[in-house]
């Protein structure tokens, strides 16, 4: 499977602990994105990579959130102190450089996460 | 980014065809429009993009006048597995830096 990938599916953590969700691009992809999804909404722009540089942050990353992407491949999304209002899936999408016919957003499973 | 309006629900029958449209009386020169299908617990999936006229794929049909200012999703021939929520994007075809804008889309429910 060349799809996105995330890990873990799932996470059942209590308030107060910290989290760190995995997610592996497409091959080739120099574009990752993060995206937060609660129910019955669309999921809200979280923060942007191109290659291992993080040009962009929604205010809703707050300072409890980080994201990185190391060596320009996957990226890991970290939440400290996690909130019950951090419930939500974490959604991670690739797309290719701006070249080419179709330029669009492949987005992974997601992160289911739960805050108790 | 331009605001989408779409229809919060629709429902159809299996083996009709179903058209969503989308208003976005905002969209700028340089923006695409975008469709994205998403089933619980899945991320969204990219369906369709065009610019302007008409754009068909193996899956759907996407109709653009000629101001821009709509669009209409067609789903031939649609089937159970079709219940979804459907997501109209408009802005730049990748996302550019500010990654993508959804609205709350619309929850299509196919019956029998």
């Amino acid at each position: 499977d060349t799809g996105v990938s995330q890990n873990p599916r799932h996470k059942i953590t209590k308030r107060g602990q910290n989290v760190t969700f995995r997610c592996d691009p497409i091959s080739e992809h120099n574009r990752l994105y993060w995206y937060r999804q609660t129910l019955g909404q669309g999921p809200e722009f979280l923060t942007y990579f191109q290659n291992e540089a993080q040009l962009e942050k929604s205010r809703l990353l707050s300072d409890r959130f980080s994201a990185e992407r190391p060596k320009g491949s996957f990226s890991t999304l970290e939440i400290q102190r996690t909130e019950q209002g951090d419930s939500a899936m974490y959604l991670c999408a690739s797309s290719p450089p701006r070249t080419g016919a179709l330029k669009t957003q492949y987005f992974g499973p997601g992160t289911r996460l739960l805050v108790l | 980014l331009a605001k989408t309006t779409q229809p919060i629900s629709m429902d159809s029958y299996e083996g009709q065809e179903v058209n969503i449209t989308c208003s976005h009386n905002n969209i700028a020169t340089n923006d695409y429009i975008t469709w994205y299908q998403q089933f619980p617990s899945q991320g969204p999936r990219f369906i369709i993009q065009g610019y302007k006229t008409k754009v068909t794929n193996e899956v759907a049909s996407l109709f653009i006048p000629a101001d821009r200012k709509s669009s209409t999703l067609s789903l031939p021939r649609v089937s159970l597995s079709d219940t979804a929520v459907y997501y109209c994007l408009v802005g730049p075809p990748g996302g550019g830096a500010d990654g993508l804008t959804f609205g709350k889309g619309t929850h299509l429910i196919i019956q029998p």
